[in-house]
């Protein structure tokens, strides 16, 4: 059973520095989330996908950021211009259409540290 | 008022105890609940769903839902160390989930 994977684990970048992370969802799941979770907060949301469509985006998302799912299976954020604000762990998450309730799983994550 | 609210605890149980977690939400349509345990240093685990009014058992966990109260909770019994975690209650808005700050259980051997 392959799950959610996503890469690089850590990511390391100095402020002002572009970065992007990929991942890769679930074979047979067409929804695919970004999610942003900082120290001692639960997972915040930052942009949805159903299959190629970006159908959702937050407010947290600033035009730094950018997402793209070009062929409707893995999925990279860009961020641009990284601020010391920017330190996270960036989460994937994907999910079935028929499941009921979308039961969304998560990838190990991503943890950005910028100096 | 956030959308959903946990205890952030920490919370400590004396192993072989029930545990107990619970969470409120705000937004009165919702229809989806979920825990998820996440370690330290590692991304939330889906460990229950619950759609319906009432209890939902998995082995040692009990989901309850109550939606006129808009409340649900987390039962573990016969707590384990290993049960030590993070655990996030989270609500499904449309398509994205909204989570709450979490409650930090401390099983205590």
């Amino acid at each position: 059973d392959t799950g959610v994977s996503q890469n690089p684990r850590h990511k390391i970048t100095k402020r002002g520095q572009n970065v992007t992370f990929r991942c890769d969802p679930i074979s047979e799941h067409n929804r695919l989330y970004w999610y942003r979770q900082t120290l001692g907060q639960g997972p915040e949301f930052l942009t949805y996908f159903q299959n190629e469509a970006q159908l959702e985006k937050s407010r947290l998302l600033s035009d730094r950021f950018s997402a793209e799912r070009p062929k409707g299976s893995f999925s990279t954020l860009e961020i641009q211009r990284t601020e010391q604000g920017d330190s996270a762990m960036y989460l994937c998450a994907s999910s079935g259409e028929l499941r009921r309730g979308n039961e969304q799983f998560f990838g190990p994550g991503t943890r950005l540290t910028v100096l | 008022q956030k959308e959903v609210e946990q205890n952030s605890g920490p919370l400590s149980v004396p192993e072989g105890a029930i545990a107990s977690l619970n969470c409120t939400y705000s937004d009165r349509v919702s229809q989806s609940f979920f825990w998820y345990r996440q370690y330290s240093g590692k991304s939330p685990e889906l460990i229950m769903s619950i759609y319906s009014n009432g209890d939902k058992e998995d082995g040692r966990f009990t989901a309850q839902l109550n939606k006129a109260s808009q409340y649900v909770s987390l039962l573990i019994r016969d707590s384990q160390p290993s049960d030590s975690a993070t655990y996030l209650c989270a609500v499904r808005g449309a398509q994205k989930l909204v989570f709450g700050q979490g409650t930090r259980l401390t099983i205590n051997p």
